[in-house]
């Protein structure tokens, strides 16, 4: 029963270096969805995608932040010249296509987590 | 404003006992869909319940309901018979409007709960 899975679980980083987080969602699921979560708070939504796409980016920082979902692959979360503040815990999530059951498709799964470091 | 409010910071209950976490919601779309969430100390974020706004009966799953009032826009999670392993965050969230696919999760601040022996 492969969930969803990220990797790395935990990643630390030095000021101005990249992050690069990976999401592989669940088998069948075609919708990706990156969040975000600082300490004491709750998840913050990032970026939606789908295979090839960028459906939505409204929570992405304008700078520095990518994410892609390429045809092969997992997805990826990209954090260019890292900062203190970027330090949080990142979430991927995936929910079925739109070909599932009602009920189904509306349900996001989440993998464990990356929880990002920067020193 | 806040989209959805989870009220209770942190929450005692004692073990076998039932109790209830509370989430208002707020919004203007008749679609929508109220979820909740586990957030054990090992960090990972497990899917407990779901209700759909158009859903007609109070949503369960094993030892966890929803205690979906519309008209209150309230969404309270109520766990049965708590056990040592329920000590955990637990945060509400919503979809907005369910037609859409690809529609983001809202989430609360969330309610850290913990189950004495």
């Amino acid at each position: 029963n492969a969930g969803v899975m990220q990797n790395p679980r935990h990643l630390v980083r030095r000021r101005g270096q990249e992050a690069r987080l990976r999401c592989s969602p669940m088998k069948g699921h075609s919708h990706v969805y990156w969040y975000r979560q600082l300490p004491e708070e709750g998840l913050k939504f990032m970026v939606y995608l789908q295979k090839e796409n960028i459906i939505d980016e409204s929570g992405m920082p304008k700078e520095r932040f990518s994410a892609e979902f390429p045809k092969e692959g997992p997805s990826i979360l990209r954090i260019q010249q890292v900062v203190r503040g970027d330090s949080a815990a990142y979430f991927c999530a995936s929910s079925p296509t739109t070909g599932s059951s009602g009920r189904a498709k509306n349900i996001q799964y989440f993998g464990a987590g990356t929880r990002l470091s920067v020193l | 404003a806040q989209k959805i409010t989870q009220t209770q910071p942190g929450m005692f209950v004692q073990e076998k006992e039932a109790v209830t976490l509370d989430c208002t919601y707020d919004t203007s779309d008749p679609s929508y869909g109220l979820f909740w969430y586990k957030q054990p100390s090992s960090g990972e974020m497990i899917f407990l319940i779901y209700q759909g706004s158009y859903d007609q009966q109070n949503a369960t799953e094993g030892r966890y309901s929803l205690n979906f009032q519309k008209a209150r826009k309230s969404a309270n999670l109520v766990i049965s018979a708590s056990q040592l392993g329920d000590s955990a965050m637990y945060f509400c969230a919503m979809r907005e409007p369910l037609n859409n696919a690809g529609n983001m999760l809202t989430f609360g601040g969330g309610t850290r709960l913990m189950v004495k022996p």
